[in-house]
């Protein structure tokens, strides 16, 4: 197993310009998240999907577009980057059973500078 | 929302010293969940605690969990240079985890040879 893995590593772009940050995970969890992580202010939840076709947001949805089509895959795209979106990006994912989630399995981070 | 305290937020400590990282919880704890982060990777579990009193191990390394305190520890026993890193606690709030993980903000662990 591949566990989560994310595309690209790293990434820099200019203000304004769009992009699509890649998750995918081969565990088949149903729930999948998206953290970023930042100096001082940890990680924060900025959406969460607990199966195809449904998303939520997390704490700090503003700016993000998620969408969850497969169990596979949950892309995070950035519409018009701004530099308050420099940072380290996070996926994750988690089985569930019962309703209950587990521990989530985090995968190697995006980082991204915005110019 | 509920807010996550770790402390100390940085640690130096010689190899084959014990030591010990907390992690308070402003809210009930449903779930507590321990990590460590290598400087710029991702985040690798260590320890997951769902019971109060419940307390787990692997390794050199023990978690526990105090519920009436709302509160974790982590203890490493002996410790290694491998053991330095970013250590983060996470807690499920909503009692099923479907709303992810508040996380707080991290001990930095130093091992000095």
């Amino acid at each position: 197993n591949a566990g989560v893995t994310q595309t690209p590593k790293f990434q820099v772009l200019k203000t304004g310009q769009s992009m699509t940050l890649q998750c995918a995970q081969d565990m088949n969890h149903e729930y999948m998240s998206w953290y970023r992580q930042d100096p001082g202010m940890g990680l924060r939840l900025i959406h969460y999907s607990v199966g195809a076709g449904i998303t939520d947001q997390g704490e700090v949805p503003n700016g993000y577009n998620v969408s969850r089509s497969t169990t596979e895959d949950f892309p995070l795209r950035l519409l018009s980057a701004a530099p308050s979106q420099t940072s380290v990006y996070f996926c994750a994912s988690s089985y569930s059973t019962l309703g209950l989630y587990y521990e989530q399995y985090f995968g190697p981070g995006t980082r991204l500078t915005v110019t | 929302s509920q807010e996550l305290e770790q402390s100390p937020q940085s640690l130096i400590v010689q190899e084959g010293k014990n030591l010990t990282i907390n992690c308070t919880s402003s809210k009930t704890l449903y779930g507590l969940y321990w990590y460590k982060q290598k400087y710029g990777e991702g985040l690798i579990f260590l320890m997951m605690l769902q019971k109060g009193g419940e307390e787990k191990s692997h390794e050199k390394i023990t978690a526990k969990l105090d519920e009436k305190k709302q509160q974790s520890s982590l203890h490493i026993t002996a410790s290694q240079p491998s053991h330095a890193g970013i250590y983060l606690c996470g807690a499920d709030s909503s009692g099923g985890g479907a709303d992810g993980l508040t996380f707080g903000k991290g001990t930095h662990l130093i091992i000095q040879p």
